[in-house]
C-alpha cells in the first residue's frame, strides 16, 4: 500500500538557517509527490510538485525539494528560513486507488518554529 | 476563479447529534475528495467520487457517509456525532491525472 513518512514530527530552525525537512515514500508506479504547507489557522498551500524530468523542483517562497529514487525521498529545503515559515509542511503522493483514479496520500506532518 | 468552498467554516454539536458539511466545486473537476485531518495523523481520506451518484470509500470512512449530488456539490454527513470525530476536514477536487488537486479552506468541528 502507499504510504508516506515525515519522520520528524517537530522542527525548530534559526531565522536564517538552512532547512531540509525528510520525506520518504513508498509506492511501486511513478509518483507524483507534492509537498503543502498549512499555516495558523488557514488550509493547505501547495509549496511545489513533482512528477518527471530535473529531479530538483523549485517552488513557492524559495523552497525546494529534490527527488532521489534510490532512496524513495523527497525532501524539502530552503537556504535561509524566515520567521513567517512557521507553519506545518505536509508530503504527499498521487497514488492510484483500486479504482484507478488517483488519491492523495499524507505523511504525518512536520510542524515547523522558525525562533530568532 | 476556480475554487473549492466548503461550509460552515466552524461547527458545534453534540454527541448523537446529525452534522451536514458541504463543499462545492467550480474547478469542472470530476473527482471529489473528503479528508480529516487530526495531529500525528496527518490528513486521512475518508471518502471520495469520481462524478455525481458516485461514491467510493476511502481510508477512515467509519461513522461517515457521503453523498454527491452534482458534479459540483459533495457532502459529508455525519449521522450519530461522537467526540472521536473532533477535527478539521478538508475537502478537495482534482482532474483525476494524479497532478492537480485544489482543497477548500476546511471545517473544523467540535463533538462536545
Amino acid at each position: 500500500a502507499q504510504s508516506v513518512t515525515q519522520p520528524d514530527a517537530r522542527v525548530t530552525v534559526s531565522e536564517g538557517a538552512s532547512l531540509q525537512l525528510r520525506c520518504k515514500y513508498s509506492y511501486s508506479g511513478t509518483p507524483y509527490l507534492f509537498w503543502y504547507v498549512q499555516y495558523p489557522r488557514q488550509g493547505l498551500q501547495l509549496l511545489l510538485k513533482y512528477y518527471s524530468g530535473d529531479p530538483v523542483v523549485q517552488g513557492v517562497n524559495g523552497f525546494e525539494a529534490e527527488f532521489i529514487k534510490s532512496n524513495s525521498s523527497f525532501h524539502l529545503r530552503k537556504a535561509s528560513v524566515h520567521w513567517s515559515d512557521s507553519a506545518v509542511y505536509f508530503c504527499a503522493v498521487s497514488a492510484e486507488t483500486s479504482s484507478s483514479f488517483s488519491k492523495l496520500v499524507f505523511g504525518q506532518g512536520t510542524s515547523l518554529s522558525v525562533v530568532p | 476563479e476556480a475554487a473549492v468552498t466548503q461550509s460552515p467554516r466552524n461547527k458545534v454539536t453534540v454527541t448523537g447529534g446529525n452534522v451536514t458539511l458541504s463543499c462545492r466545486q467550480t474547478n469542472s473537476h470530476n473527482y471529489m475528495y473528503w479528508y480529516r485531518q487530526d495531529t500525528g495523523h496527518g490528513l486521512r481520506l475518508i471518502h471520495y467520487s469520481y462524478g455525481a451518484g458516485n461514491l467510493q470509500i476511502g481510508d477512515v470512512p467509519d461513522g461517515y457517509k457521503a453523498t454527491r449530488t452534482t458534479q459540483e456539490d459533495f457532502f459529508l454527513l455525519l449521522e450519530l456525532a461522537s467526540p472521536s470525530q473532533t477535527s478539521l476536514y478538508f475537502c478537495a477536487s482534482s482532474d483525476g491525472g494524479g497532478s492537480d488537486y485544489t482543497f477548500g479552506s476546511g471545517t473544523r468541528l467540535l463533538v462536545i
